[in-house]
């Protein structure tokens, strides 16, 4: 069964960037599965932040799209995220997520990460 | 933006049907899918395309989707149970993957 495992740095400056890798095991990024990213706010909901296909397709939650950049790394099996001007509304668990996803099917998010909690603090 | 309600808690006793909304425009349009998450857990895929159930997760949940509600249901409610549940819908024509505001179960 594929594995997902995220890391980045916890703490993240007011401003800054934040960026998390999501590393995928016993599989593989350039298989037919899309790879999202999801947060949840501390005792929130979850929100979509995009998602990516190992050929170069991507898909960005809109409201934070001028943000937002979404990568896959084939050689190294892995998928990132990039966050840039960074507030503490943007401290959240993150995690990642294999998306089965064939066409204009969609069979949910099926796989996930543990998630990485980011927090933004001076 | 596309928005999908949930009634923030839903009481049951062991044993017994619990039911979960989730609301949206034209939701019954769209495949609805819905998650599990325990305390300080990841979610846990345990319906998607409306009522298909992955695999290892218990009969005892169903699902359905029509009109603007999808209903998760979980029949002869276990403590093990006792978790946030999230609907979430994909919007084909946008890409975009909306989450329903959660509803907590708790088994009484």
């Amino acid at each position: 069964q594929v594995q997902l495992q995220e890391s980045g740095p916890g703490l993240v400056k007011p401003s800054g960037t934040l960026s998390l890798t999501c590393a995928v095991s016993d599989g593989s990024v350039s298989s037919a599965y899309w790879w999202s990213w999801v947060r949840q706010s501390p005792g929130k909901g979850l929100e979509w932040i995009g998602e990516i296909y190992y050929r170069g397709s991507i898909y960005y939650n809109p409201s934070l799209r001028s943000r937002l950049t979404i990568s896959v790394d084939k050689s190294n099996n892995q998928f990132s995220l990039r966050l840039t001007s960074v507030t503490a509304a943007d401290t959240a668990l993150y995690y990642c997520a294999r998306v089965n996803r064939k066409g204009y099917f969609y069979y949910g998010m099926d796989v996930w990460g543990q998630g990485t909690m980011v927090t933004v603090s001076s | 933006s596309y928005a999908l309600t949930q009634p923030p808690s839903v009481s049951v006793s062991p044993g017994q049907t619990a039911s979960i909304t989730c609301s949206g425009d034209k939701l019954g349009n769209k495949n609805a899918c819905w998650y599990q998450q325990k305390p300080g857990q990841s979610p846990v895929l345990v319906i998607y395309q409306n009522s298909e159930r992955p695999s290892g997760i218990p009969e005892r949940f169903s699902g359905s989707n029509s009109g603007n509600t999808a209903t998760l249901t979980i029949s002869g409610t276990q403590a093990m149970d006792e978790a946030d549940y999230y609907c979430q819908a994909w919007d084909s024509s946008t890409a975009y993957y909306v989450f329903g505001t959660g509803t907590k179960v708790t088994v009484l």
